[in-house]
């Protein structure tokens, strides 16, 4: 069965970067692309960018542009979200979701999200 | 960017009621449109995609429509597990935005 398992909790201070993992697994990793998604906390569902797992091509939204990197390693078949110069207002749990088998950028497995807490 | 609207953004509602949740797009979207699930303290759960194809497992309750700019999400009869929050989202052009949000509760 198709799971993604993401990394552990994280706490970091305003100015530093953090990089979050998600180990898929029960598919062919290469088919699929890769959506992050995040949600502050009490607030809605936020797109942060999608890149493919074959090609590595990227769509970043222009909100986290210039400071997000996304990332695959097709060896161990794990998508990387890392997101520099952090502010108190990233602190949210951040997601990554595969593309649906027939509509990209639509998530229809969802890893089970990673806190990023972003504090002095 | 995309702006999507989701109304209205509480809902009380009874078990066995039929609710609508209606999504609107600032621009053309055609059928690009997804639905999803959340509950509290977990991951969403795609429930419809392409505005009305509904997901394997999902209960036939659920349905979508809509093209174009305007869409809903029905549930013909309220369940105990359906009481959670409701998102949109569009996938026409990036970036992929959601609605922001209908939380479905136990009137």
């Amino acid at each position: 069965q198709v799971q993604l398992v993401q990394s552990g909790a994280d706490v970091k201070k305003p100015g530093a970067s953090v990089k979050v993992s998600c180990k898929a697994s029960g598919y062919t990793f290469t088919t699929y692309g890769i959506t992050w998604v995040r949600q502050a906390p009490g607030q809605g569902l936020e797109w942060m960018g999608w890149i493919s797992a074959y090609s590595g091509s990227t769509n970043y939204a222009q909100k986290v542009q210039g400071r997000v990197t996304m990332t695959t390693d097709t060896s161990t078949s794990t998508a990387y979200m890392e997101l520099r110069s952090l502010r108190s207002d990233d602190t949210a749990v951040y997601y990554c979701g595969r593309d649906h088998k027939a509509a990209a950028e639509v998530l229809d497995h969802w890893g089970q999200g990673t806190l990023v807490t972003v504090s002095s | 960017d995309i702006q999507m609207t989701q109304s209205p953004s509480t809902l009380s509602a009874s078990m066995g009621d039929r609710v609508t949740i209606t999504c609107r797009a600032s621009q053309d979207i055609t059928t690009w449109l997804a639905w999803y699930q959340q509950k509290p303290g977990k991951a969403p759960n795609l429930l419809i995609q392409k505005a009305s194809s509904l997901e394997s497992g999902v209960p036939s309750r659920f349905s979508g429509s809509g093209s174009g700019t305007e869409f809903t999400l029905t549930i013909s009869s309220l369940q105990p597990d359906d009481f959670a929050t409701y998102y949109c989202q569009q996938y026409n052009s990036y970036p992929c935005t959601f609605g922001q949000g209908t939380k479905l509760e136990i009137k």
